[in-house]
This record gives structure tokens, sequence and C-alpha cells, in this order.
């Protein structure tokens, strides 16, 4: 299966400052999803790229897919409290195997009040 | 709450035991996806069925097998466990197994600790 690495691995910041999470692959994505996982619970789904140079934003996380589909970012403004968790970002399979997911090893993000 | 639900939350056993993971999908789901969280391994898919059906298989384990029953919950058995199989079991459930990205609602987890 097609591999995704994320980087950072850790990312502190202080709150109200930027953060922003990167996903690559040495080969062509078919699509990008992204999960947020807080301490202690289980990934949920924040959101799906699949066109080449798409833009998503949900109020201060914007999503962008790389125009070669060969990476994918998160960014948020202005982090608070309540960001804290590991962003995951992975890449559903498609044809017979469709919907398996790969999971990048996630960003661990700390916000410090 | 993602309307997976997953039993039991917490699992302890000693090596060479065999113990069973039970997973509910969302209503009308069809697709059930296990996947194990280490440390070391981070998220790793094990295995998906699609309306009782294996679909396809990850890294899982000879020792680990699974099935999907006609009510569509789904159960995950781990045998002969060893140390290194202490990690956080995972059950996603999506509506469709071909066609479609779909996003996955996973469940709470289960942890096992194996001593």
């Amino acid at each position: 299966g097609q591999q995704v690495m994320q980087i950072p691995q850790y990312q502190h910041v202080q709150e109200g400052e930027d953060f922003t999470t990167y996903c690559n692959s040495s080969t062509t994505l078919s699509n990008i999803q992204w999960y947020k996982q807080r301490p202690g619970g289980h990934p949920v789904f924040l959101i799906q790229l699949v066109k080449s140079g798409e833009v998503k934003k949900q109020k201060r996380l914007t999503f962008q897919f790389g125009e070669a589909k060969k990476n994918s970012s998160l960014h948020i403004t202005a982090t608070q409290t309540t960001d804290v968790g590991t962003y995951f970002c992975a890449q559903a399979d498609r044809g017979s195997t469709l919907g398996r997911l790969y999971f990048g090893r996630g960003t661990q993000l700390t916000v410090w009040p | 709450d993602s309307g997976v639900t997953q039993t039991p939350k917490h699992l302890i056993t000693a090596t060479g035991q065999r113990v069973t993971l039970r997973c509910s999908p969302r209503s009308g789901d069809l697709s059930v996806y296990w996947y194990q969280q280490s440390l070391d391994q981070g998220l790793q898919f094990l295995i998906h069925y699609y309306n009782g059906e294996e679909r396809a298989k990850g890294n899982i384990l000879e020792r680990f097998s699974a099935q999907q029953f006609p009510d569509l919950h789904s159960e995950l058995n781990l045998s002969s466990l060893e140390l290194g199989d202490s990690a956080l079991y995972f059950c996603a459930s999506s509506v469709a197994g071909r066609g479609a990205y779909n996003e996955q609602f996973f469940g709470p987890g289960t942890r096992l600790t194996v001593l």
C-alpha cells in the first residue's frame, strides 16, 4: 500500500499561534483524508480531499491537496486549547480493496494556554 | 459519539491466551474495518469486511482472525497472545465497501494488555 509520511511528529505552540502539519507521498495519491484523535480518544474524520489543488476550510482549519497530488497540509489559524490532539492524514485504498486507510504517523499538537 | 460500539473497553490477559473483541457498526453501515494502534507501529489496518464478506487483509497475523455476522456486527479473535500484541484495537465502519472514498467512523477502541 502507499505510504504517507507526516511531519512534524510533535508540535508545541502557544495558544493563538498557527500550526501546520504536512503529509507527503512519493507517489500520486488518489485522495487524502484527515482525522483528529484527542488524547484518550478515537480518530474522528475531519475532511477528505480528492481533486488536484483542492482547498477546503472548516472555520480555523484549512486543508490543501497539492497540485501533483503528492502532498497535503492542514493549517490551523490561532490555535486554541481545544485543538490539542494528534492529527493524522490517511489515504483510502481504491480498487478491489477500496476503503482501507493507510495512516501517516500523525502530528501530536500541544497547545500551551 | 460515532455510533460505533466496541466491547470490552479494556482487556487484560496473559500470554498464550485467546480473546475476542466485538464491534457493532453504525446503523446502515455495511463495511467494518479493524485497526491496531501501538506506539511503535502507529495506526495499522488489519482487515476489512463488507456485508459479511472479507474484502481486504492488511498486516494481520495468522494468530488473528475476524468475521462479520449477518447482523453486521464483527468480532476480532486474537489467539496465542504475545506481549507485543498489547495495543489499542479500533473498529471503524463506513457506508460503502466500493465505489467511493467514504469517511470512516471509529469506535472508542478496546485497550488490550497482555501480561
